[in-house]
């Protein structure tokens, strides 16, 4: 079975100084990662997803996140953060078996950047 | 483009009665899924449509919650009876099918269902 761990509930950083927020998956096949925001009374808007290649993949907004096949992990990451940053992050993943499965979710974290 | 929309976004009903919630997902998007997202949880699968066809139902926590897709494009979910437990946020997604495994799956607003 897969699952997801967001070791934090909440993260906070002061602007301009860079963000990381942690994610480790288990699935038994090859993973498909992949990071949303979510924003107040929003619906969860796509950042980046990791499939296959280079370990670092770069998202929208400046977000990117590193593949770590060793530790299990996708951090999600950011060199400066903005005050407009602050929301609720989730990781999911999927494993790489064949049609369009469902994702499995982090409980979340809640990001807050303070100016 | 016009996104993944969902009606109502807000749903109020008393303990045993019924409701639907209604997804309209990207024109085209042959994959639709339902999720639900309970407080300070992440989103937990309920079902996934194959076109008309639902392709995995086993998140469905109980025969009081139903979803078709009929024509294979909007999406209704039925939640029969509805029990206190059954507040929470219900998120649609769609994907295209030539996006396979390694497609972003887009998501609505939500609509959030409150039972008194």
């Amino acid at each position: 079975a897969q699952s997801v761990a967001q070791p934090e509930d909440q993260v906070n950083v002061a602007e301009g100084n860079p963000l990381t927020v942690k994610c480790t998956y288990s699935v038994s096949g090859n993973p498909y990662l992949f990071w949303y925001v979510q924003y107040p009374n929003r619906g969860l808007q796509f950042l980046l997803k990791y499939i296959t290649g280079d370990n670092l993949v770069k998202g929208s907004y400046g977000f990117e996140a590193e593949f770590n096949k060793s530790q299990t992990s996708f951090h999600l990451k950011k060199p400066s953060a903005l005050v407009s940053d602050s929301a609720l992050y989730f990781c999911a993943v999927r494993d790489d078996g064949s049609g369009n499965t469902p994702l499995v979710f982090g409980k979340g974290t809640r990001l807050s950047v303070i100016a | 483009g016009a996104g993944v929309s969902q009606t109502p976004s807000n749903k109020v009903t008393e303990k045993g009665k019924y409701v639907e919630l209604r997804c309209d997902p990207i024109s085209g998007h042959t994959a639709l899924y339902w999720y639900r997202q309970s407080l300070g949880q992440g989103p937990e699968f309920l079902i996934y449509f194959q076109g008309t066809g639902a392709a995995d139902d086993s998140g469905l926590p109980n025969d009081r919650f139903f979803a078709v897709r009929p024509e294979g494009s909007v999406s209704t979910l039925k939640i029969q009876r509805t029990e206190r437990g059954d507040s929470a946020v219900y998120l649609c997604a769609s994907s295209p099918m030539t996006s396979g495994a390694l497609g972003e799956q887009f998501f609505g607003p939500g609509t959030r269902l409150t039972v008194l």
